[in-house]
C-alpha cells in the first residue's frame, strides 16, 4: 500500500534554511508534489519534481529526490515569518489519479 | 489565487441534514476532484470526475455523492450528515485529469 510520512513540526529561526523531509512508499510514484497550506486558507502549490530527477530548484525552493530510499525532501533559503504554514508532501502513483498526502510538516518561523 | 472556485466557504448545518458544496474548475480544466482535509484522517480523496463522468472513487461514503455538469462545475452532495462529517472539504482541478492539481479555498463545514 502507500504511506507518505512526515515529521509533525520544525521550528527555524527567520534568515535560516529550512529542511522538510518526506518518505514514501510506492516506487511507481511518476510526481511529487509539496504544497503550503496556511492558517484557514486553501493548498497552494509550490513545486512539484518528476520522479526521474534527482533535483529541482525554484527561486528560494529545492527539493530533493533520493528514489532508491524513497526519500524527498524541500529546502527553504532564507526562511522568512511568511514562511510560517503546514507544508504536505503528495505522491501521484503511476495509473492512480489522486493524490496520497502526507499527514504535513507545521514550520514555525521565529524571528 | 489558483482559479478554482467553492462556495460556500463555511457552512453549519444539523445532524441528519443535506447539503451541496459547489465547485468551479480553472478555465480550461476538464478534471475535478474532491477531497476531505479532517484532523484525525488527513487529507484524503474522494472521487474524481473527468468532462462530465466518474474516473476515480476513493474513500467517499455511500451518504455522499458527486457529478460534474457541461459546464465543468460540480458538486459534492453530503446527506444525512453525522458529527463525523466535520470537515474542510477540497475541490481540486487538472486539464487533463492524470497532471498537475490546482486546489480552491476549501468548504468548512460544521455538523452540530
Amino acid at each position: 500500500g502507500e504511506d507518505v510520512e512526515q515529521s509533525l513540526f520544525l521550528s527555524v529561526r527567520e534568515g535560516d534554511s529550512s529542511v522538510i523531509n518526506c518518505t514514501y512508499t510506492d516506487s511507481s510514484s511518476t510526481y511529487l508534489y509539496w504544497y503550503k497550506q496556511e492558517p484557514g486558507a486553501g493548498l497552494q502549490l509550490l513545486t512539484y519534481i518528476f520522479s526521474n530527477m534527482d533535483m529541482k530548484q525554484d527561486q528560494r525552493l529545492t527539493v530533493l529526490l533520493n528514489k532508491k530510499d524513497k526519500h524527498l525532501s524541500l529546502r527553504i533559503a532564507d526562511t522568512q515569518t511568511g514562511d510560517s504554514a503546514i507544508y504536505f508532501c503528495a505522491e501521484a502513483p503511476t495509473g492512480r489519479r489522486a493524490l496520497t498526502f502526507g499527514s504535513g510538516t507545521r514550520l514555525q518561523v521565529q524571528p | 489565487d489558483s482559479g478554482v472556485t467553492q462556495t460556500p466557504k463555511h457552512l453549519i448545518t444539523a445532524t441528519g441534514q443535506r447539503v451541496t458544496l459547489r465547485c468551479s474548475p480553472r478555465s480550461g480544466d476538464l478534471s475535478v476532484y474532491w477531497y476531505q482535509q479532517s484532523l484525525d484522517q488527513g487529507l484524503q480523496f474522494l472521487i474524481q470526475y473527468y468532462n462530465g463522468e466518474e474516473r476515480a472513487k476513493g474513500n467517499i461514503l455511500e451518504r455522499f455523492s458527486a457529478q460534474q455538469f457541461p459546464d465543468l462545475h460540480s458538486e459534492l452532495n453530503l446527506s444525512s450528515l453525522e458529527l463525523g462529517d466535520s470537515a474542510l472539504y477540497f475541490c481540486a482541478s487538472s486539464e487533463r485529469g492524470d497532471d498537475t492539481q490546482y486546489f480552491g479555498p476549501g468548504t468548512r463545514l460544521t455538523v452540530l
